[in-house]
């Protein structure tokens, strides 16, 4: 079974700063994909940015970029230029690319911008 | 363009009533799931619908019921709701079961039991 670990429950960061949300995960898989998903208060979750992880090259998407270890099954995400619209619940989430998958969820880390 | 249309999206049940939360999509996509998210928890996969016509457990099955009506539409029922089922549920889907590109929400619906 996998497993998607976030450490950090809530984070704060003052506006046009950055901040890096942590991730790990735990899987026997060599082939997989590793996702953050945004969440903010109106409850929709919106995908920010995935990961492929046969891909050595870190994925970015705007000010968002991920830091991918796959060694150390770390996947990392940061936030540049932090703006408040960023406030959010922030999952990271995996799944292997075989068979009848599923999404397996970290349980967040809950994100705080500040003027 | 709607995508992921869960109805209702709020809704109080007393314990011991029954429910069903309805979900559709109209991206002709295979695979149909849903989720419970709780604080502290994250999301955690009830059931889910890879194809047409099969229905498998998730994390947290006890309790509910699925039902895979046709490819746009699978529901939710909660056949004697108890307060430990008072949570925000989400239906997703996605082309395929392990899909490379995640899956696509619903907005959700905030279950209450009393």
């Amino acid at each position: 079974a996998q497993t998607v670990t976030q450490s950090q429950p809530e984070m704060s960061v003052q506006e046009a700063e950055t901040v890096t949300l942590s991730c790990t995960y735990d899987t026997s898989e060599s082939n997989y994909y590793l996702f953050w998903y945004k969440q903010p208060p109106s409850r929709q979750m919106i995908l920010v940015i995935r990961q492929e992880a046969y891909k050595q090259q870190n994925a970015t998407e705007n000010r968002f970029s991920v830091n991918f270890q796959k060694a150390a099954k770390s996947f990392s995400l940061k936030i540049s230029d932090s703006q408040l619209g960023d406030t959010a619940m922030y999952f990271c989430a995996f799944i292997p690319n075989s068979g009848y998958s599923t999404l397996t969820f970290g349980k967040g880390t809950m994100l705080l911008v500040s003027p | 363009n709607a995508g992921v249309t869960q109805t209702p999206k709020f809704q109080v049940l007393k314990t011991g009533q029954s429910m069903t939360l309805q979900c559709a999509q109209d991206m002709n996509h295979n695979s149909m799931y849903w989720y419970r998210q709780d604080p502290g928890m994250g999301l955690r996969l009830i059931y889910y619908s890879a194809s047409e016509g099969t229905t498998d457990k998730g994390e947290v099955p006890n309790g509910y019921n699925v039902s895979r009506l046709n490819k746009r539409e699978f529901s939710l029922r909660l056949e004697s709701a108890a307060p430990s089922q008072t949570s925000v549920y989400f239906c997703a889907s996605s082309e395929v079961s392990f899909s490379n590109y995640g899956y696509t929400f619903g907005s959700g619906t905030r279950l209450t039991v009393v």
